[in-house]
């Protein structure tokens, strides 16, 4: 079974801190990497998002990391602020479709972060 | 980006009923919609793939008689748990595919039911 794995589980960051979550993807034929962020009670928000052509993606305090050939990539949060305590999740999926591929995302099991203040 | 919304975010049902939850796609046409069943501190699971005008092809596990599946239209998609039982008390989160976006699944806000 195709699988994402992410860590750590859970993450408590100081404000100010950085906070960083891994995840780690099997099938090569994923090209579509997105963070979600996702508050109680809500549904996932797109946080960002890499395709594999590039090593690092950066938007605002928000960078990730890709690494092609160890098949892994990670989410940094930098001057992690009390408002970015939520789930996060990683995924990672088949943008362009083809044999054997599929455009349905396989989730990593979520990173619960608490940034204190 | 684009917007997906669900109704009714919160729904509190009797056991036996049965509930809709409506799933839309507000500024894009989706020929494909996602549903997604969440447990508290879990990850989303997927229930089914929801296609425009074709019958919706269900994940392993999951009753397609239970948990009825509509996409009447490029933008609408609802989803009916029949004879409600208090174990599919859950959140359900929809998600749509805007086809000029990468593929990117936007996610709807979630429903949150409880069955008494």
């Amino acid at each position: 079974q195709q699988q994402v794995k992410q860590s750590p589980q859970s993450l408590i960051v100081q404000k100010g801190g950085i906070s960083i979550i891994n995840c780690a993807y099997e099938n090569t034929a994923f090209d579509y990497f997105p963070w979600y962020q996702q508050f109680p009670g809500k549904g996932p928000a797109l946080l960002i998002a890499i395709r594999p052509d590039v090593s690092e993606k950066k938007e605002g305090r928000f960078t990730i990391s890709f690494n092609k050939s160890a098949k892994q990539f990670s989410l940094h949060i930098m001057d992690s602020q009390p408002g970015d305590s939520a789930t996060y999740f990683c995924a990672a999926y088949q943008v362009g479709g083809g044999p054997g591929g599929s455009y349905i995302p396989t989730f990593g099991r979520g990173t619960s972060l608490i940034v204190h203040p | 980006g684009a917007v997906v919304s669900q109704h009714p975010s919160r729904v509190i049902c009797k056991s036996g009923t049965s509930v809709k939850i409506e799933c839309r796609s507000l500024d894009f046409q989706a020929t494909t919609m996602f549903w997604y069943r969440q447990f508290p501190k879990q990850s989303l699971m997927l229930m089914a793939t929801s296609n425009e005008g074709s019958k919706a092809t269900y994940e392993q596990g999951v009753e397609k008689d239970k948990f009825l599946i509509n996409h009447a239209s490029l933008t609408l998609s609802t989803l009916t748990v029949t004879s409600a039982h208090p174990e599919d008390s859950s959140f359900y989160i929809c998600s749509a595919r805007d086809i000029g976006s990468y593929n990117e699944q936007f996610f709807g806000p979630g429903t949150r039911l409880t069955v008494l």
